[in-house]
């Protein structure tokens, strides 16, 4: 039981690149969601799904892709990245959108230069 | 949307003090209140959570309080020990969305 996994620990990306960051768990969670976290602002939500199919915007979706194809998958991509999309970005899950997110991924570290 | 407030934002305690946290919501509708604790470099983990048709609620050293009529709610942590140093963040769930408080930086001081 690997809870949430989440992939790349770490990235360096240029200006106008995208890419994926991958978020997995193996609990049969409903919840999944994805949050940014920066200096003095707590954690944003940016994306949200309460199933498979089904995907939502949160707090700041804005530069940000999301899809839900599987219960166990909720990639997160950046399609051109920008320095203000410089964060640490987190995966969670929740067995429920009733439930708060108990289950957080480790983190990715994004560096946009 | 949903606004968290969250006070102080960073709190020194001796050890076996109390330190106290407080929140405060925007949004009467939000029903679920929950609390992470978050070490340097970690994952956020989640310490306690209370819903709305509760008032207070105890785990052993920690305890939250909520008042829906002010919209304001607090975390309580009780003999305070160095491994409670950590950032603390308060959040409120509305539909399907949790909204986070900035955070407090508690240390605690042997």
């Amino acid at each position: 039981n690997a809870g949430v996994t989440q992939t790349p620990k770490f990235q360096v990306l240029k200006t106008g690149q995208s890419m994926t960051l991958q978020c997995a768990q193996d609990m049969n969670h409903e919840y999944m969601s994805w949050y940014r976290q920066d200096p003095g602002m707590g954690l944003r939500l940016i994306h949200y799904s309460v199933g498979a199919g089904i995907t939502d915007q949160g707090e700041v979706p804005n530069g940000y892709n999301v899809s839900r194809s599987t219960t166990e998958d909720f990639p997160l991509r950046l399609l051109s990245a920008a320095p203000s999309q410089t964060s640490v970005y987190f995966c969670a899950s929740s067995y429920s959108w009733g439930a708060p997110e108990a289950f957080f991924g480790q983190g990715t570290r994004l560096t946009v230069v | 949307g949903e606004n968290v407030e969250q006070h102080p934002s960073t709190l020194s305690v001796q050890e076996g003090d109390s330190a106290v946290i407080k929140c405060t919501y925007s949004d009467s509708a939000s029903n679920y209140f929950p609390w992470y604790k978050q070490e340097l470099g970690k994952r956020p983990q989640l310490i306690i959570d209370i819903r709305s048709n509760v008032g207070e609620k105890k785990d052993q050293r920690i305890a939250v309080t909520l008042n829906k009529t002010a919209k304001h709610f607090s975390l309580h942590i009780t003999e305070t020990q160095p491994e409670d140093s950590a950032v603390y963040f308060c959040a409120a769930r509305n539909d399907y969305k949790l909204s986070f408080g900035a955070g407090t930086t508690v240390t605690v001081r042997a």
